[in-house]
């Protein structure tokens, strides 16, 4: 079966540094999402990208958080200003249109970013 | 702010046994998933329910949507070990493609 793919697998960074974590979503789904986990909490939505724009953003999402797709295979969610609160697993998301209520969501295997 | 509260948290019980998790809201949804996450992976979809009082099956598992659209039940019979795992429900309020709200998570250990 198809899968969403995400890397690094583990990102440690200082705080204050940026990071970029990259996903190839599914190749022909057009719905792109972000999730994190913070360790011990609930999966908690950042934000879904479609058409080349951002559809929907959390609060979590603030100015520090950019999302894109560079070349059409890629989607990737850039931390400007890491701060240690932003330690969590992130997990990339893809589905398919047309699906309405009944869409599934295809996560990757995540991304956990540790911010020393 | 939409809300799903899952209980138990924890849940430890033999193989064979049945169990019942709970997925509550005081919100109304279009449509519930259930998703299973393992360790170092992330959730994998189970069903999707839309109706409200709709029952689904996959094999031991069957999910409930509640008659209101506010809740959920994931019953397991005969439990295995393979079903040993983090249970999340998530919920829409809308259309697709539209946010997911994660419910709190059931970990869920079956012992040979």
């Amino acid at each position: 079966e198809p899968e969403v793919t995400q890397t690094p697998s583990h990102q440690v960074t200082q705080m204050g540094q940026e990071v970029i974590l990259r996903c190839v979503p599914i190749s022909n789904h057009l719905y792109f999402y972000w999730y994190r986990q913070i360790l011990g909490q609930k999966v908690e939505f950042l934000v879904s990208f479609y058409n080349n724009e951002i559809s929907e953003k959390s609060e979590i999402f603030d100015d520090q958080f950019s999302v894109e797709r560079p070349d059409g295979s890629n989607f990737t969610l850039k931390i400007r200003s890491t701060k240690l609160e932003d330690s969590a697993m992130y997990f990339c998301a893809s589905s398919e249109p047309g699906r309405g209520l009944y869409e599934k969501l295809f996560f990757g295997s995540g991304t956990q970013l540790s911010v020393l | 702010t939409q809300l799903l509260e899952q209980s138990p948290q924890f849940l430890s019980i033999q193989e064979g046994e049945n169990l019942t998790v709970y997925c509550n809201s005081s919100s109304v949804f279009s449509s519930l998933q259930w998703y299973r996450q393992e360790p170092g992976e992330g959730p994998v979809l189970l069903v999707t329910v839309v109706t409200g009082g709709e029952v689904k099956k996959l094999k031991r598992l069957t999910f409930q949507f509640g008659d209101a659209r506010k809740d959920s039940s994931l019953h397991i019979t005969a439990a295995q070990t393979g079903d040993t795992g983090l249970y999340l429900c998530a919920g829409r309020s809308n259309f697709g493609n539209e946010k997911l709200t994660f419910g709190t998570g059931t970990r869920l250990t079956i012992i040979p």
